[in-house]
């Protein structure tokens, strides 16, 4: 099975902190992506990569930004938090493949205060 | 622009009775469309997907889907719900013509189920 793993299931930080988010994935997935989660809106793409070093910004990307410098690990970053960046996060990858689903971490539920 | 729509933003059902979640999409090409169920606290696991072929779809969980063209849907259905199967669900819709494998998500509905 595919597993993609996010290194916190929830988070509490500060305002104008720099806060990271870690995802690991094990399935050799080209594909990654960082999606913010909030009720009633389902789920907006924040950016993804499709190879090592490249990314592509999603459809909210203001107030982020995000690294991959290895194949299996795509960090979010904020770069100075402020409270209505307080959501959950989740990750997923996925094949090349345009027909390929996309696999999910549990998600991150990260505070600002 | 590619989009999806979930009308039903809650839906409550009785254990035991039949389920069906309404998806509609826009999409400029043959779609790629996909359910996934999210329990509480929990990622996004995928149910069923549809990439062409069959009309009608088999997922996991008893779950099935049917794709129109005509209507632009992709409707969910159970035939008797478990109260198990509460949970948000979520319809999403790619493409070939999508880079990078993209989807876009509909708002979700929110499955309360009943004893």
């Amino acid at each position: 099975d595919v597993k993609v793993t996010q290194s916190s299931r929830y988070l509490v930080k500060r305002t104008g902190e720099k806060v990271f988010l870690e995802c690991v994935q094990d399935m050799d997935h080209e594909n990654m992506f960082w999606y913010r989660q909030d009720p009633g809106l389902g789920l907006r793409l924040i950016y993804f990569s499709y190879d090592v070093k490249m990314k592509e910004k999603g459809d909210i990307p203001e107030g982020y930004s995000v690294s991959r410098e290895k194949k299996e690990r795509f960090s979010l970053i904020l770069e100075s938090a402020s409270t209505n960046q307080t959501s959950m996060y989740l990750c997923a990858s996925s094949p090349r493949q345009g027909n390929q689903p996309q696999h999910f971490g549990d998600g991150t539920r990260l505070s600002i205060l | 622009a590619q989009s999806v729509t979930q009308p039903d933003i809650h839906i409550t059902v009785s254990e035991g009775a039949s389920l069906e979640l309404r998806c509609n999409y826009s999409y400029g090409a043959t779609p790629y469309l996909f359910w996934y169920v999210q329990s509480p606290g929990q990622g996004l696991q995928l149910l069923l997907k549809y990439f062409s072929g069959d009309t009608l779809v088999q997922g996991i969980k008893g779950f099935e889907a049917e794709f129109k063209r005509s209507q632009s849907s992709f409707n969910l259905r159970k035939p008797s719900v478990h109260w198990s199967d509460a949970a948000e669900y979520f319809c999403a819709v790619g493409g070939a013509r999508t880079a990078g494998n993209k989807l876009t998500f509909g708002g979700g509905t929110r499955v309360l189920v009943k004893p």
